[in-house]
């Protein structure tokens, strides 16, 4: 079945650590997405990416950081200097113009 | 500037009750709008969407949503809800020359009194 695939379920980060949440998908969709979502906040946009090897910054770009080098992989990088970091990520995809497409999300808590 | 407004952040209905949620959206132009559903701890599911053409759409699950231009509404129905509708609803709108970047509301979450 074709879908979006993110791993871990479940992250723990200590202080000072970058820890690297993972999203694979096996649509063909030329678009990818790096949500992050806090209670009662909806989904706020990190990054997205329309085309191998380019992307760009989202609404709460800061602290984090994407790369895009196949079209089946956008891997999320949550930095140190990204000081809030526990939520839950989703990462989606979608053709150009169509409906985006979810994977079950990451929760990314603090040591 | 785009924005989408839920205004109801928790909604409790008895099962076999008709369910109604409200979507207003603010856009400079006609947009695309979605509507999403969320179970805990999951990913989002799209339900329906509006591109163009007959405003009242119909969705996965029993769901339909009306787009209403002169109110910048898009409010999501069900006749008779079951207690597996349980979970948080996101409305979304998208422009039309960028579809694929959208805005969320943020969510109502619906309860099922027995």
């Amino acid at each position: 079945d074709g879908g979006i695939t993110q791993s871990p379920k479940y992250l723990f980060r200590k202080e000072g650590q970058n820890v690297t949440l993972s999203c694979e998908q096996n649509l063909n969709h030329d678009a990818m997405y790096w949500y992050r979502q806090d209670p009662g906040q909806g989904l706020r946009l990190i990054y997205y990416s329309q085309i191998v090897n380019d992307f760009q910054k989202g609404d709460i770009a800061e602290g984090y950081s994407v790369s895009r080098e196949k079209k089946e992989s956008f891997p999320l990088t949550v930095t140190s200097a990204q000081k809030n970091p526990t939520a839950f990520y989703l990462c989606a995809s979608s053709q150009l113009n169509q409906p985006q497409h979810f994977g079950d999300g990451t929760r990314l808590s603090i040591l | 500037a785009q924005s989408v407004t839920q205004p109801d952040i928790h909604i409790t209905v008895s099962e076999g009750a008709s369910l109604e949620l409200r979507c207003n959206y603010s856009y400079g132009a006609t947009p695309y709008l979605f509507w999403y559903v969320q179970s805990p701890g999951q990913g989002l599911q799209l339900l329906l969407k509006y591109f163009s053409g007959d405003t009242l759409v119909q969705g996965i699950k029993g769901f339909e949503a009306e787009f209403k231009r002169s109110q910048s509404s898009f409010n999501l129905r069900k006749p008779s809800v079951h207690w597996s509708d349980a979970a948080e609803y996101f409305c979304a709108v998208g422009a039309r020359s960028s579809a694929s970047k959208i805005i969320f509301g943020s969510g109502t979450r619906l309860s099922i009194r027995p």
